[in-house]
């Protein structure tokens, strides 16, 4: 089956613009990640989901970062009054399980998010 | 706390030798899972291999071996006789269930392999 995929690869906007970033899963996975790569931070873990529920959103960096997730597939990321500092590439992983279970988490591709 | 620590920053390396690629991790977690994912230039991380903390045994997949000790908290990575497509950046990953029931992926810093031909 097809892995997982993200839109759009690459993502340029202006201070302040609101950005969406979307994630689909591999078929049938229920977790799903997103991680944040930046050059000064290496790999940050930002959320997860199990199912439309994520029981931990302490990774996001700041209220203006929100996520959901809708009928235990697609992801949507949302960042607010974007800032420059927000410039990094936004990773999104699934694995079947999550819950009490370490299962291997696949990536997309990736979003380049750049501000400007 | 996890923490990973993959000193070495950038390997250079000449096709056809071997290399390896050091990972030291930490946790306090009697139970933990260790990955390999090698990121080329093209942006996506590739899955390599996941190692559970019982698990001590080697193991060799074609080109590639890991090592994995836990006397020193160590997961190396070697590849054998090295290829120009085995350019890439590539992380040591560890992964406990935390008290809040669920995983997540503790990343190192990454060691960019660069092979010439």
């Amino acid at each position: 089956g097809a892995g997982v995929s993200q839109s759009p690869s690459n993502k340029v906007t202006e201070k302040g613009k609101d950005v969406e970033l979307r994630c689909d899963p591999i078929s049938g996975h229920t977790a799903l990640y997103w991680y944040r790569q930046s050059l000064g931070q290496g790999l940050e873990f930002l959320i997860y989901f199990q199912g439309n529920s994520a029981p931990d959103k302490s990774g996001l960096p700041s209220d203006r970062f929100s996520a959901e997730r809708t009928g235990g597939s697609v992801s949507t990321l949302t960042i607010q009054r974007t800032q420059q500092e927000d410039s990094a590439v936004y990773l999104c992983a699934s694995s079947l399980e999550g819950q009490g279970r370490t299962d291997t988490q696949y990536f997309g591709p990736g979003t380049r998010l750049t501000v400007l | 706390a996890q923490k990973v620590t993959q000193a070495q920053t950038e390997i250079s390396v000449v096709e056809k030798e071997d290399v390896t690629l050091d990972c030291v991790y930490e946790t306090r977690d009697t139970t933990y899972y260790l990955f390999w994912y090698k990121q080329p230039p093209s942006g996506e991380l590739v899955f390599l291999i996941r190692r559970n903390s019982f698990d001590e045994q080697n193991e060799i997949s074609g080109r590639y071996s890991w090592n994995f000790q836990k006397s020193t908290s160590s997961f190396n990575f070697t590849i054998t006789a090295s290829q120009v497509v085995d350019s890439a950046v590539y992380f040591c990953a560890l992964s406990v269930v935390g008290y809040s029931g669920y995983s997540t992926l503790t990343f190192g810093k990454g060691t960019m392999l660069l092979v010439s031909p």
